[in-house]
């Protein structure tokens, strides 16, 4: 099973500056991972998925990369309404099994 | 648009049963596998169990194997989660989630989320 490393686990940002979330596979994973952003009491909402790939709505300020063990989640000029949590989700190796990194928050500095 | 709709939560003893339900509306709910996902209070998310577009397929994550049981009626666009011999660690958010692949071709990721309903095992 691979599992899924995020860090840091607390990110504090200015508004209007970039982001940059780091999440590391144990094992390879090639490009099968997914970003989900989860505001407080709300459900997770799919960003981006094979890696790189924005879902549908989500604006170009996010942006994901990397393949194999090492992946990035870029918040380009962050607004308020994307302070949350962010977590990464590979499924490689689905079924059975898919993994969550324990997620990374982004908060206003 | 989709939607995605859970109940059926509540407070139950260790060693108790509960069965929730997600009803789902705005897609061919018949199209498509589905997954619940939890999320215990505080902490992460975690994939509980996935079946497919058609019922017959199901997977389950290692930590619910012989206690939960999935199903669906795509009659009524409903789908459901059997818990039975709850424990402590079973305290969670639940989801239900769409699978964004459709029919034959499940990818094991989730393009919607319901907005969960909340389990808690206590005595």
């Amino acid at each position: 099973e691979a599992v899924m490393t995020q860090s840091p686990a607390t990110l504090s940002v200015f508004p209007g500056e970039r982001a940059t979330l780091s999440c590391r596979a144990s094992l390879s994973i090639s490009s099968n991972l997914a970003w989900y952003q989860q505001k407080p009491g709300q459900a997770p909402r799919l960003l981006i998925y094979d890696a790189s790939t924005r879902a549908t709505g989500i604006p170009a300020r996010f942006s994901g990369s990397g393949s194999g063990t090492e992946f990035t989640l870029t918040i380009s000029s962050l607004q308020s309404g994307d302070f949350a949590v962010y977590y990464c989700h590979q499924y490689n190796n689905w079924p059975p099994e898919g993994t969550f990194g324990q997620g990374t928050k982004v908060e206003i500095k | 648009q989709v939607q995605l709709v859970e109940s059926g939560g509540g407070v139950v003893q260790p060693g108790g049963s509960l069965r929730l339900s997600c009803a789902a509306s705005g897609f061919t709910f018949s199209n498509y596998g589905m997954h619940w996902v939890r999320q215990a209070p505080g902490k992460g998310l975690e994939w509980v169990t996935y079946i497919r577009y058609t019922g017959n397929i199901r997977e389950y994550a290692d930590s619910v194997k012989g206690r939960f049981s999935i199903s669906r009626d795509n009659s009524q666009n409903t789908l459901y989660l059997q818990m039975s011999s709850l424990r402590g660690e079973d305290t969670a958010v639940y989801y239900c989630a769409k699978e964004i692949g459709f029919k034959e071709r499940p990818l094991g990721y989730f393009d919607f989320w319901g907005q969960g309903t909340l389990v808690t095992v206590s005595s």
